[in-house]
């Protein structure tokens, strides 16, 4: 079935690093990816999102770039901040299915 | 303003009990969704619908029940039969279709002593 792994954390950065969180992913056909995150104590909230091959989803700073031949679509800032500190969630949905699989989740620590 | 509510933020109740978690959304959306989150873990899906008076059990729907009698509600039971029900319950809606994202509630952290 279809599956998604991303790296264990957590991650600690020092304010300004450089910031990757690997996922890479299993699925028949084409779904479309997600990079959602939760601050402590909330839902979790949408972040980006690539729907095809090549596209690269973009928002607050974060970019992720689906590549279908590596099934991989990695999460990179270039700058982080302490306010970026929280858990992040790559998922899919696959063509046809309602169920959005989610990865375990990698929480992030940014130290000022 | 349009968004998911969960209430209440926190619940607390004793073993051997019924429990009801409210989610209401007003954004137009067809599929709702309920979501178990264990500390340190990624979201498990209880159950979900696509429509109206109709839903499907997800992965860990044993000791869980819902309805979706409205559009814009789906009320989840934790039922005593739930061995382990201490956790942060996340619902969530979303249009229908391959693109569509999820819109999450702020979560209800659900404690049985």
């Amino acid at each position: 079935g279809d599956s998604v792994t991303q790296m264990e954390g957590p991650v600690t950065l020092s304010e300004e690093a450089f910031l990757t969180i690997n996922c890479t992913y299993t699925a028949t056909g084409y779904p479309s990816l997600f990079w959602y995150v939760q601050y402590p104590g909330e839902g979790l909230q949408l972040l980006l999102k690539a729907t095809k091959a090549d596209d690269k989803g973009s928002n607050k700073g974060f970019e992720a770039t689906y590549r279908k031949e590596t099934t991989s679509f990695h999460l990179e800032k270039g700058s982080v901040q302490v306010s970026d500190s929280a858990v992040y969630f790559c998922a899919l949905l696959n063509t046809g299915g309602f169920k959005t699989i989610f990865g375990a989740g990698t929480r992030l620590f940014v130290k000022a | 303003d349009g968004g998911i509510t969960q209430s209440p933020k926190y619940l607390f109740r004793k073993e051997g009990q019924n429990v009801t978690l409210s989610c209401e959304q007003n954004l137009n959306h067809d599929a709702m969704y309920w979501y178990r989150q264990d500390p340190g873990q990624g979201l498990r899906l209880i159950y979900y619908s696509q429509i109206v008076n109709d839903f499907q059990k997800g992965d860990i729907a044993e000791g869980y029940s819902v309805s979706r009698e409205k559009k814009e509600s789906f009320p989840l039971t934790v039922t005593s039969a739930q061995k382990n029900p201490t956790a942060f319950y996340l619902c969530a809606s979303g249009l229908a279709g391959p693109t569509a994202e999820q819109y999450f509630g702020p979560g209800t952290r659900l404690t049985v002593t």
